[in-house]
């Protein structure tokens, strides 16, 4: 464990559910970080929360929507996704922003 | 946006050989971490390296930020090693990291 856990490790959701990713960090860190990774590309920034504040968000569609309800704690809801958006989905956190990260282990989200 | 380029994609070693990844990038930079992606998908942070050179056990990290480029040098290579290796950068006009593709390694027995 590096001290950032993610939850579920794996996902299947049809293109209508509605679901949500949770990230939870105890390192007392201030920025919090969702990336898509997906097959053959590079680490996506989504989103970025610095104190609570989202300070990124890097054109991503309205279907996902993330949420930081505390320094410890982010979470990204997803509803109506499409095949596409299949990948690994990693939450990551930092002392400051874009820099010391720690990486969860990863969300395995599968769309069918 | 600073566009960041690794090679080689590919590499295949066997144990014990010794390899060097390297990344190029587009633009000035402030910020430049290596990181190491297991098997497993678990991304560790290797080196915060925007200048200079850094040496942790077998492995070392050296940018040379005037030339745009960063080299990660692995000695004595374990199956360990194995993994996707990433740079990321920060700089130019952005404000968020920029990863690159990386270099899939496997090491062999």
């Amino acid at each position: 464990e590096t001290g950032v856990t993610q939850t579920p490790r794996h996902l299947v959701m049809g293109m209508t559910n509605k679901k949500s990713l949770k990230c939870e960090q105890h390192l007392g860190h201030n920025a919090m970080y969702w990336y898509k990774q997906s097959a053959k590309k590079p680490l996506e920034l989504m989103f970025v929360y610095s104190l609570e504040e989202r300070v990124e968000n890097n054109s991503v569609p309205s279907r996902f929507s993330p949420e930081c309800p505390n320094s410890s704690h982010l979470f990204l809801h997803l509803h109506t996704l499409q095949p596409e958006d299949s990948a690994l989905y990693l939450c990551a956190s930092s002392q400051w922003v874009n820099y010391g990260y720690t990486f969860g282990s990863g969300t395995r989200l599968t769309v069918v | 946006g600073i566009q960041v380029e690794q090679s080689p994609p590919d590499l295949i070693l066997q144990e014990g050989a010794n390899s060097t990844l390297r990344c190029n990038f587009s633009d000035s930079v402030n910020n430049l971490q290596w990181f190491h992606q297991n098997p497993w998908g678990q991304l560790i942070n290797l080196f915060y390296i925007p200048s200079g050179t850094k040496q942790n056990g077998r492995l070392s990290a050296t940018t040379v930020a005037t030339e745009r480029y960063s080299l990660l040098y692995i000695s004595s290579s374990q199956t360990t090693d194995s993994g996707v290796y990433f740079c990321a950068v920060e700089g130019g006009t952005a404000s968020k990291l920029t990863f690159g593709t990386g270099t899939r390694l496997q090491v062999t027995l």
